[in-house]
């Protein structure tokens, strides 16, 4: 399978402890994005980067969430001390980025199966 | 800031009959518009998508023209399967704000009745 995948796809915790989800993006695919997702709403972005440069960061992005991608392939999504609000599904997508010289058509991204996680 | 708002579920249809799910959006600049579906244990999927005014896309059947002049992209498709039963999202990328990130609406939730 040559998609997009998420490493776990579901996670129960307890309020307070820390967790981490992995991202395995297409690999020719050099931005890679993170969206949340809770119950009856659309995924709202969250960070994404191009290569392992982390160009854009949303106000959801807590001090308690960090991102990382060393290499610019993979990449993971830490959040500390878990509080109840956090349980929703964490998606990953990954796309090319645009053509130099600006964008003609954004180009697609591709969503992976999200990690659903449960803050108990 | 850029916004979606699209067509509140759940909607309930006979197999069959034609479907028209309302999205309207709010954006500075040439957004591009988007509809994503959500299969039930899927993962999102890009359904059909319009870069410029008057554009239509299309896909499964399913069509939407983006339509400047009174900010809409509604999804539509003649005659609705089993199949199609899942959660549309309507979405935005681009114009005056980032051009990477995409801003989705809330969701319709489509079941169709055999």
């Amino acid at each position: 399978d040559t998609g997009v995948s998420q490493d776990p796809r579901h996670k129960i915790t307890k309020r307070g402890q820390n967790v981490t989800f992995r991202c395995d993006p297409i690999s020719e695919h050099n931005r890679l994005y993170w969206y949340r997702q809770t119950l009856g709403q659309g995924p709202e972005f969250l960070t994404y980067f191009q290569n392992e440069a982390q160009l854009e960061k949303s106000r959801l992005l807590s001090d308690r969430f960090s991102a990382e991608r060393p290499k610019g392939s993979f990449s993971t999504l830490e959040i500390q001390r878990t509080e109840q609000g956090d349980s929703a599904m964490y998606l990953c997508a990954s796309s090319l980025a645009e053509l130099a010289g600006g964008p003609t058509a954004p180009n697609e991204q591709f969503f992976g199966p999200g990690t659903r996680l449960t803050v108990l | 800031g850029n916004s979606v708002t699209q067509m509140e579920g759940p909607v309930t249809l006979s197999e069959e009959a034609f479907l028209t799910i309302n999205c309207t959006y709010t954006a500075t600049g040439y957004p591009s518009l988007f509809w994503y579906v959500q299969y039930p244990g899927e993962g999102l999927q890009l359904l059909l998508k319009a870069t410029k005014a008057d554009d239509k896309g299309s896909n499964k059947g399913f069509e939407a023209t983006y339509r400047k002049e009174t900010t809409s992209f509604h999804l539509e498709k003649g005659s609705v399967q089993v199949s199609d039963s899942a959660v549309y999202f309507c979405a935005l990328r681009g114009g005056y704000s980032s051009a990477s990130k995409i801003i989705f609406g809330s969701g319709t939730r489509l079941s169709i009745r055999p």
